[in-house]
């Protein structure tokens, strides 16, 4: 396909993980990017991960990637209220833009 | 250092109208990207700038333009505003390096009635 997929809507419960699915579209893409976007604000950069790294880990967060099946994942552990927010998966493919998904939107149960 | 910032925050225009943009980049980043966020279409490429001059340009009419200053501050104008340009404007600030980390701004909120 031509563009990041992620699914659109994701509910989880307040200390549960939270596993936020993409499949990108370029296997030369070299950096491949999460934003967190909270309503009325712009895209906060949370992590990125190397095309050559499968894995990268930062506190609560943990990037898997699948370089083969072009699939890109984000887990939040112990899911928080504050983690509410919109998700973006972001691929920067050979011509250099950077190509975002359309948004998982993370809605925390208490 | 400051983050990327963007005036004014809100704008209501009219169709017809144009309408400008700033966008004053992280300091010491000479790359500005902007991008226009939409319910629809997500977020969408408009262009970047380095050093003055357009590097790479998304899919948008000629009525969305945009400019670099020597300071790497960066405006972006729409002419002969349509309904459908109403969105989320953002812009992103990076070093210019090929792939480097893109830094948004809080965005600028534009409704065209």
């Amino acid at each position: 396909g031509e563009d990041v997929e992620q699914s659109l809507f994701l509910s989880v419960r307040e200390g549960d993980s939270s596993v936020i699915n993409c499949t990108y579209t370029d296997s030369s893409s070299t950096y491949l990017y999460w934003y967190k976007q909270e309503p009325g604000a712009g895209l906060q950069l949370l992590t990125y991960i190397f095309s050559n790294m499968d894995m990268k880990q930062d506190q609560r967060l943990t990037v898997l990637l699948n370089k083969k099946d072009k699939h890109l994942s984000l887990r939040i552990a112990d899911t928080q209220t504050g983690d509410s927010a919109i998700y973006f998966c972001a691929e920067t493919p050979r011509d250099d833009k950077i190509i975002f998904g359309k948004g998982t939107r993370l809605h925390i149960l208490p | 250092k400051a983050g990327v910032t963007q005036t004014p925050r809100y704008l209501i225009k009219t169709r017809g109208q144009q309408v400008t943009l700033s966008c004053s980049p992280i300091s010491g980043h000479r790359s500005v990207s902007w991008y226009q966020q939409t319910p629809g279409q997500g977020l969408q490429f408009l262009f970047e700038y380095f050093s003055e001059t357009q590097r790479n340009k998304g899919n948008f009419p000629g009525r969305f333009s945009g400019r670099q200053f020597s300071n790497s501050r960066s405006e972006m104008n729409v002419s002969t505003l349509e309904l459908g340009d109403s969105a989320l404007y953002l812009c992103a600030s990076s070093g210019g390096d090929r792939g480097e980390t893109q830094y948004f701004g809080p965005g600028t909120r534009l409704l065209v009635l």
